[in-house]
């Protein structure tokens, strides 16, 4: 057990649809990360967030999009979702000083 | 960030050492490596990480070559386990507030620890 938490395990939604994941980071981390993994593409980074602020940006799509709340928990919010859209998505969580990264179970998200 | 090349894929028999390669070429003098591994569609996992030195922690020994340009991660007792894709990863230190950048991870090298 990482320490971060994703909800919810599982999501089915249909094509245009949107929704939200929600990560909470291990106690302590400001640092919240998103990665999608589907088949084809492999594990891709998509946005990183310190502290309440958008610190980097991966290959985010535009239709995503994300927050980091003040109590530091996360929320990626995909929208007009697309069949491509599914995949896994992870969430990571790091802290100072070496910036390992941990990683919460994913959600895995299926667009029919 | 350097670009890391890992066999597709391995075998090892469970309960000998498993040793796991990755050329990092181009790495340049900042830059760490770092090495996670993902069972099955569960999130990835930190292993260890290292800049020069050898580095020993309770999942493994990272050896990195004296030039840097390549490293081996050693499981020293293979279990069933430990069956996973391993990825390999360079990138720079985060000395600045914010942490480090989203890791780039490359397709790893499947471990498969044989019975």
């Amino acid at each position: 057990d990482s320490g971060v938490t994703q909800t919810p395990k599982h999501l089915i939604t249909a094509t245009g649809q949107r929704v939200t994941l929600r990560c909470s980071p291990r106690s302590g981390d400001l640092s919240v990360y998103w990665y999608q993994q589907s088949l084809d593409q492999g594990l891709q980074f998509l946005i990183q967030y310190y502290n309440g602020e958008e610190r980097a940006k991966g290959n985010i799509l535009e239709r995503f999009s994300a927050q980091q709340f003040p109590d530091l928990h996360s929320e990626l919010n995909l929208s007009s979702l697309e069949l491509g859209d599914s995949a896994l998505y992870f969430c990571a969580s790091s802290v100072a000083p070496d910036w390992k990264q941990f990683f919460g179970p994913g959600t895995r998200l299926t667009v029919l | 960030d350097a670009k890391t090349t890992q066999p597709t894929s391995m075998d090892c028999a469970e309960g000998r050492a498993a040793n796991l390669p990755c050329n990092h070429s181009t790495i340049s003098g900042n830059e760490y490596v770092y090495w996670y591994r993902q069972i099955h569609s569960q999130g990835p996992q930190y292993i260890i990480h290292g800049l020069k030195n050898n580095e020993t922690n309770e999942m493994a020994s990272l050896i990195i070559t004296e030039d840097r340009k390549s490293s081996t991660l050693i499981l020293p007792h293979a279990t069933l386990r430990d069956t996973a894709v391993y990825y390999c990863i360079v990138r720079p230190w985060a000395h600045s507030g914010g942490g480090a950048d989203g890791l780039t991870f490359g397709k790893g090298t499947h471990l498969i620890i044989q019975p």
